[in-house]
């Protein structure tokens, strides 16, 4: 199983709404991602969880909040959006985070933000 | 971050070979060269990576460069599925233990029938 699944595969969310993207893997992998994706623009990092713990903040604004669970899920929480945060939102986990080691990603959760 | 340079876009017929070029000249010893694709609506997909030695596998062949500072991802037959943004990224060693994915703009790779 290579798969990294994401959920809700669509949301449309008001700004004063708090919601959350879920992404689970059942690989083992114990390095997690996100990455946010503008349209016709290459995938942005966010975030990286290495064995559940925040590694990276690639100074993502505060309402963007990343939750890792335990080795199998990643959460990322949302509240207070704006009109331009609606993007792609991609989840990814590798085995243990080094060079060596491919990513698998998700599918995406597209975010709207009205 | 380590940067690739890579042409923002190609076309190929179908069924014949695809050679993507990617530059890296700053590439470190210890930088792993990694390729993805992305189809449309879908997440990237891993493709093949390598550090010095040529690779293969079932999607692609990945050729290096002696002195490692370009490499050419290498599909032997296009197919119409193969149409996609290709990525050369530089898997590297951030904060020491960490290979991050950096993403730059990739090739917008067309296939015609």
């Amino acid at each position: 199983d290579t798969e990294v699944t994401q959920t809700p595969k669509h949301l449309v969310m008001g700004m004063t709404n708090k919601k959350s993207l879920k992404c689970e893997q059942h690989m083992g992998h114990r390095a997690m991602y996100w990455y946010k994706q503008k349209a016709k623009k290459p995938p942005e990092l966010m975030f990286v969880y290495s064995y559940e713990k925040l590694s990276i903040n690639e100074s993502v604004p505060s309402r963007f909040s990343p939750e890792c669970p335990n080795s199998s899920l990643l959460n990322l929480h949302l509240h207070a959006l704006q009109p331009e945060d609606s993007a792609l939102y991609l989840c990814a986990s590798s085995q243990n985070g080094r060079t060596e080691t491919e990513a698998f990603f998700g599918q995406g959760t597209r975010l709207t933000v009205v | 971050d380590a940067k690739t340079t890579q042409p923002n876009s190609m076309e190929s017929n179908e069924e014949e070979p695809v050679h993507l070029p990617c530059n890296h000249s700053t590439i470190s010893g210890t930088d792993y060269i990694h390729w993805y694709r992305q189809l449309p609506s879908q997440g990237p997909e891993y493709v093949i990576h390598g550090l010095t030695s040529n690779v293969n596998n079932r999607m692609a062949s990945l050729a290096i460069a002696e002195d490692r500072k370009s490499s050419t991802l290498i599909l032997h037959r296009a197919t119409l599925r193969d149409a996609a943004v290709y990525y050369c990224i530089l898997r590297d060693n951030y904060g020491g233990s960490q290979g991050n994915l950096i993403f730059g703009k990739g090739t917008k790779l067309s296939v015609k029938p």
